[in-house]
Parts: structure tokens; sequence; C-alpha cells
């Protein structure tokens, strides 16, 4: 069956920079959201979307911007990054019809800041 | 203080042992309660859900909420060394219209099956 993609799978960028990274859904699924994970941490609620239009938002920096496109891959864009962007992105997709925790992860991107 | 606390751990069980996870939440709102097991570099899997209280059996595994006591627990059986793994649990509001869900995780317990 096919899975939650995302690219990609690890990110090396020093401070300042600007990052973007994708995710692709399960076919179908028609939402999307995302979560950071730093090290030893559990997973923070960024943002998510629904049918391509922002539905919640969570503990998402302002330097940072999401959005869903018309294939509903969505990309997460960060900007002016910082040594606590450090950090596990996963990506999750569901379909809203089904059970509201029935969130599939993917493999996440690892992205290191320097 | 968080809202979802979670031992991390870790834990070290040898094969066959009976595992208790557990988590507490002070949020009234979380109506939906889940488990998913996280092995390294890896994403975080959906294990088991309840909806409000009582217990939910799937195999070895059984999930208890106790909403009163805002205590959630995960139980494994007959543990084996692929339990070996992160279990966090996520917890969520009822439904809310907007399509989407914004889980609240624990920190996740850190479990190690011996063989």
């Amino acid at each position: 069956a096919a899975g939650v993609i995302q690219s990609p799978r690890h990110l090396i960028k020093e401070k300042r920079e600007t990052a973007t990274l994708k995710c692709y859904p399960i076919p179908r699924h028609d939402t999307v959201y995302w979560y950071q994970q730093g090290p030893g941490q559990d997973p923070q609620f960024l943002i998510s979307f629904y049918e391509k239009m922002q539905s919640d938002k969570g503990s998402i920096p302002d330097r940072f911007s999401a959005q869903q496109f018309s294939d509903y891959h969505s990309e997460l864009n960060m900007s002016s990054l910082e040594l606590g962007d450090s950090a596990l992105y996963f990506c999750a997709s569901s379909l809203s019809s089904r059970f509201v925790g029935e969130q599939y992860f993917g493999p996440g991107t690892r992205l290191t800041v320097t | 203080q968080k809202e979802v606390e979670q031992d991390p751990g870790p834990l070290s069980v040898p094969e066959g042992a009976i595992v208790s996870l557990n988590c507490t939440y002070s949020n009234s709102a979380f109506q939906y309660f889940m488990w998913y097991r996280q092995y390294s570099r890896k994403g975080p899997e959906l294990l088991m859900y309840t909806y409000s209280s009582g217990n939910k059996e799937d195999g070895r595994f059984t999930a208890q909420v106790d909403k009163s006591s805002k205590y959630i627990s995960l139980f494994i059986r007959d543990s084996q060394p692929s339990d070996s793994a992160t279990y966090l649990c996520a917890m969520s509001p009822a439904y809310s219209g907007a399509g989407s869900y914004q889980l609240t995780f624990g920190k996740g317990t850190k479990l190690s099956v011996i063989p």
C-alpha cells in the first residue's frame, strides 16, 4: 500500500538559510498535518490543511509557512533558520471521513541547522 | 505543566513479560485516545485508539481509558523483541468540523524487550 512520502529525507542548512520540505500524502487522503519532533521530544503539531485550505494551526513559528497544492501535496517553507529548528519534521495524512486519530505518518525529514 | 504526561522510561523487560505503559492528561476536552509506536528513525504508527472511557483489545494489546482519573494505559501481553520501540500516547478533542484534528502527544516511553 502507498504510504506518505516526504522529501528530502535529510537536509543540512546553515543559520539564516531557507529550507523547503515536501510531503506527498496517501492517495485520496484529503488532510495533511505537519509535526516537529526535537531530539528526545514528542511530536509537536505545527499546522494542518483540509482540502487545500489551512485548517488548524499549532506552535508554528512566523518564520515558517506552509501550503497544500491542487494535487494535495504540501510544502513547509522555513526561513531564517535557527539552530533550534534542527529536528525531525513529520508529515501525516488522513481521510477526514475516517477516525480522527488515524493519521498516517511519513518517514520524516531530518533537518540539521549548523 | 504539559497537557499530556508520559514517563519516558527507558523500560526494559524480558521476553514474554506483560508491559504496562501509562499517560495522564489534564485537558478535559480530550475525547479520543491513541497509542502510536515509533521505531528508531521512523514515523509514528497508529497501534490502537479508543473513544471515551473503557477498554479495547487487539491481539496482545489492550488499551484502557479512565476519563474520571484522566489516565490511559496500554498493556502488551507476551512481549516480543519486535515490540522494542518508543510508544507514544496521543489525544485529541472531539470533532470540531474543521476537517482536521491536531494530536497532542506524550513524550513517549522507550521500551526494550530482551530475548
